[in-house]
């Protein structure tokens, strides 16, 4: 159980295209999405935390313009890449978890990450 | 900035050996750690989540403890299979419910 999915796993595209990242919960219903960012030799670095239904939260220094997260549904979020350039090439990770699934701490369930190369 | 430390960065160790790695984290504002097993090209398994100062969790060869007051925790494995090569991935959850990662160890097994 608890499995998550992301596609694409991997997306090349020119300067100035966006691109759009779908984050799915398979077998749950997902009360929050997290959107991650990881540079080569860095950690992964939160970017958003999305409820369904509602805004995204962005963590400071993150663009909610460029990075658009919608959270339509309960087992689907979307990011979407605006006018991507080359500084945003990078490894995109979305993780879902269920409120109350665990009590305290809730464990996060991981995709398998999107590779992005912008040219 | 709340940081994460993982200690080492990486480790090559051989078939049979046990080994243990370090996750140092802010000891204020507690709420949760927890450890992640990667593989290479799959989604990073969840392994632990621990809450509780002096909590010791298990699940199979591997297992970890926690020191909540001088903000640490680390993870055991007995005797390391190839199967258990991966990066190993500890996340620092303060009240806010998110996740501050280290940059993880990178674990070898060689047959």
């Amino acid at each position: 159980g608890a499995v998550v999915s992301q596609h694409p796993s991997w997306v090349i595209c020119k300067s100035g295209t966006s691109v759009k990242i779908e984050c799915r919960s398979l077998d749950f219903q997902a009360t929050t999405m997290f959107w991650y960012r990881q540079f080569p030799k860095q950690s992964l670095m939160l970017m958003a935390t999305s409820n369904e239904g509602s805004k995204a939260t962005y963590e400071q220094g993150v663009e909610k313009d460029k990075f658009l997260i919608n959270h339509a549904s309960l087992t689907l979020s979307t990011l979407t890449v605006t006018s991507a350039h080359p500084e945003d090439s990078s490894f995109y990770i979305c993780s879902a978890s269920q409120e109350g699934r665990e009590g305290r701490g809730e464990t996060q369930y991981f995709g398998p990450g999107t590779r992005l190369l912008v040219l | 900035i709340l940081n994460v430390e993982q200690s080492p960065q990486s480790l090559h160790v051989q078939e049979g050996d046990s080994t243990n790695f370090t996750c140092s984290f802010p000891s204020s504002n507690f709420y949760a750690l927890h450890w992640y097993r990667w593989e290479t090209a799959k989604s990073p398994e969840a392994l632990f989540v621990m809450t509780l100062n002096g909590d010791e969790k298990k699940k199979g060869r591997i297992s970890a403890t926690l020191n909540t007051k001088e903000g640490y925790s680390y993870l055991y494995i007995k005797g390391s299979q190839p199967e258990d090569s991966a990066t190993y991935l500890c996340a620092f959850m303060d009240s806010s419910y998110k996740l501050i990662f280290g940059s993880g160890t990178r674990l070898l097994v060689r047959p």
